[in-house]
């Protein structure tokens, strides 16, 4: 099946300091999803990405769809210790298609240092 | 407040038992699904459903048993055919058909066996 490389693994950020995040695919995908999971908790979506070259912003966090279609970045502005947590990316390959196609990242563990 | 609720939060059990993980959604949505996460690992699907009384295999189903009886329940049950049990169980729900309605997560299940 396809597969998403997301990176980096693991972050250890200083609060106030701005945070990237990218996956990447061998293959093209039509959506792009990105959920953050606070621990013991389930995945919450934070953006989600329909179009080649899309910018999308909710408050601090700010995401793009690359022109490509075959990756995503994910950019946290001013860190705040709340946004500690693990953050996935999700791709689908299909514009209208359900979440049996969705694949997901391994997942990139944020923690911020007060 | 409308949600997925999974049930219970811990679960523990000895190797070669069967356990079931409950889900319950009040969304109104027509479309279940059940993910293993293990660390450092994106989530991976088991089974999913798009109706009452239809289910169909995901990525990793083997070891695992669901039903679909009522649009609100969707049960998982982890066999003593599943090697590798251990693990961190979501359940998701979303509008059928559609890639623009986004999963909603249950908060999950850990389940320990020894």
């Amino acid at each position: 099946g396809q597969q998403l490389n997301q990176s980096p693994q693991s972050m250890f950020i200083q609060e106030g300091e701005d945070v990237s995040m990218n996956c990447t695919s061998s293959s093209i995908f039509n959506t792009w999803l990105w959920y953050k999971q606070e621990p013991g908790e389930g995945p919450v979506l934070l953006i989600a990405l329909y179009k080649a070259g899309e910018l999308t912003s909710n408050g601090r966090l700010t995401a793009q769809f690359g022109i490509t279609r075959k990756d995503s970045f994910l950019n946290i502005s001013a860190s705040i210790p709340s946004d500690v947590g693990i953050y996935f990316c999700a791709g689908n390959p299909r514009t209208s298609g359900s979440a049996r196609q969705l694949t997901f990242g391994s997942g990139t563990q944020l923690t911020v240092l007060p | 407040d409308g949600g997925i609720t999974q049930s219970p939060k811990y679960l523990f059990r000895k190797e070669g038992q069967n356990v079931t993980l409950s889900c319950e959604q009040n969304l109104n949505h027509d479309a279940m699904y059940w993910y293993r996460q293990d660390p450092g690992q994106g989530l991976r699907l088991i089974y999913y459903s798009q109706i009452v009384n239809d289910f169909q295999k995901g990525d990793i189903a083997e070891g695992y048993s669901v039903s679909r009886e009522k649009k609100e329940s969707f049960p998982l049950t982890v066999t003593s055919a599943q090697k590798n049990p251990t693990a961190f169980y979501l359940c998701a729900s979303s509008k059928a058909g559609s890639n623009n309605s986004p999963l909603h997560f249950g908060n999950g299940t850990r389940l320990t066996v020894t």
